[in-house]
């Protein structure tokens, strides 16, 4: 069974900038997490999907961060502008609709705002 | 208001010594608890959880142990091995919710 991918694994942009990040969850997940970690702190959840519904997206930073799972399945979380605390890694994770307390992480993308 | 605390960010111990991992939770609504084991350049992966109906829960040599009324967990890594060495993760959720809150993660060395 294939994990969950994510792309590209680094990036490095200038502040004001914007970027996007790629996920593909494991087959059949119907639930779908961007989290942001940053360096020394726990994953913190920015939003969650069911299927290509928005269950919780109240830690997302809206002004700037946009998310979308348009059928259900791969799903892009951008940053439009980038600030410097924005870096950080970017991890999906997908859970199953049998087992939904366990998560299943992607390498995630270490983003560096300069 | 951080609601899942590991307040040891680093551990080192010996190989073939017990490691004991801790966490502490504030909210009484969690139910679920999990640790997650992270690798460098990696995602977090699942390791062991339980669920607040029992005590223990055993997994070869990874036990974890909720104290309900302390509202605190460990994770027991016997023996440990070099291979052990990484980021530990409490995580914590509300039945069905589907959602973890995370810990900050706690750093383990083991050394050979």
């Amino acid at each position: 069974e294939a994990g969950v991918a994510q792309s590209p694994r680094y990036k490095i942009i200038e502040k004001r900038q914007s970027v996007a990040f790629w996920c593909n969850p494991i087959s059949g997940h119907a639930t779908l997490y961007w989290y942001q970690q940053i360096l020394g702190q726990g994953p913190k959840l920015l939003i969650q999907f069911q299927n290509n519904g928005v269950v919780d997206d109240s830690q997302l930073p809206k002004d700037r961060f946009s998310a979308e799972r348009l059928k259900g399945v791969d799903s892009t979380l951008k940053i439009q502008p980038a600030k410097l605390e924005d870096s950080a890694v970017y991890l999906c994770a997908s859970s199953s609709p049998r087992q939904t307390d366990t998560q299943y992480f992607g390498p995630g993308t270490r983003l560096t705002v300069l | 208001d951080q609601q899942v605390k590991q307040n040891s960010p680093s551990l080192r111990v010996q190989e073939g010594r017990i490691s004991i991992l801790n966490c502490d939770y504030t909210n009484s609504m969690f139910d679920y608890f999990l640790w997650y084991k992270k690798y460098p350049a990696e995602g977090p992966t699942f390791l062991i959880s339980i669920s607040s109906i029992k005590d223990k829960n055993e997994d070869g040599r990874f036990t974890v142990f909720l104290n309900k009324s302390a509202k605190h967990l460990s994770l027991h890594i016997v023996p440990s091995q070099p291979g052990d060495s990484a980021v530990y993760f409490c995580a914590a959720s509300s039945t069905n919710a589907g959602k973890s809150t995370f810990g900050d993660g706690t750093t383990l060395t083991v050394k050979p």
